[in-house]
């Protein structure tokens, strides 16, 4: 079963603009975080936020949290083509291993030159 | 520094052959796992280990076994394949955190098996 559900599932944007990606996930959270998986490769780690956390910045990645709606945001700004890539969006749980992570059907996110 | 290596790359089976997936990491990182990714159902935990001589089922692990002799490698095995397991195998290794520190997950760079 998965515990993330990304929206949109795609999504094609201009470059310099803006990306919005939104998670939501249905049982507590130790943390979330995002990765990054350009075609045919591996996931890359991107950034994560503990459930205490409201936002959490790097570079050009901000994160928000909000665990009363259970749901968590990723913002690219001033996105790049080589930001074109899926997003996705992995949970810990609060019980049990808080090392396994539920990952998310992922955003294709589409950045064109 | 390798990171996480994951071979082979691409491997065709034909259904009931048995084969293994290699998972092996020079970073020293406790916890190993693997996920399955197949298209629009994000990735799935089948196996994962918190450390050599200790493995524990996730959420997909019938027809695959594995085992952790040692900390570097942590190889999966198809028992009897079937066209259900062709898929992308992602190995994933995570750093042991301490005093509330949490680390991302390392991947490796996945193996693509087609299942005839």
């Amino acid at each position: 079963s998965q515990q993330g559900e990304e929206d949109p599932q795609a999504l094609s944007i201009q470059e310099g603009e803006n990306a919005t990606m939104n998670c939501s996930y249905k049982t507590s959270i130790n943390n979330l975080q995002w990765y990054r998986q350009n075609s045919g490769r591996g996931l890359v780690h991107l950034i994560l936020i503990r459930s205490n956390e409201r936002e959490k910045h790097s570079g050009r990645l901000r994160v928000t949290l909000d665990t009363s709606k259970k749901s968590s945001s990723l913002l690219i700004t001033a996105s790049r083509a080589a930001d074109t890539a899926s997003y996705f969006c992995a949970t810990a749980p609060t019980s049990g291993s808080a090392r396994q992570l539920t990952f998310g059907s992922g955003t294709q996110l589409t950045v064109l030159p | 520094n390798a990171g996480v290596t994951q071979t082979p790359k691409f491997q065709v089976l034909k259904t009931g052959q048995s084969m293994t997936l290699q998972c092996a990491q020079d970073m020293n990182h406790e916890y190993m796992s693997w996920y399955r990714q197949d298209p629009g159902m994000g990735l799935r935990l089948i196996h994962y280990s918190v450390g050599a001589g200790i493995t524990d089922q996730g959420e997909v692990p019938n027809g695959y076994n594995v085992s952790r002799s040692t900390t570097e490698d942590f190889p999966l095995r198809l028992l009897s394949a079937a066209p259900s397991q062709t898929s992308v195998y992602f190995c994933a290794t995570q750093q042991a955190g301490g005093a509330g520190v949490v680390h991302g997950y390392t991947f490796g760079s996945g193996t693509r098996l087609t299942v005839v």
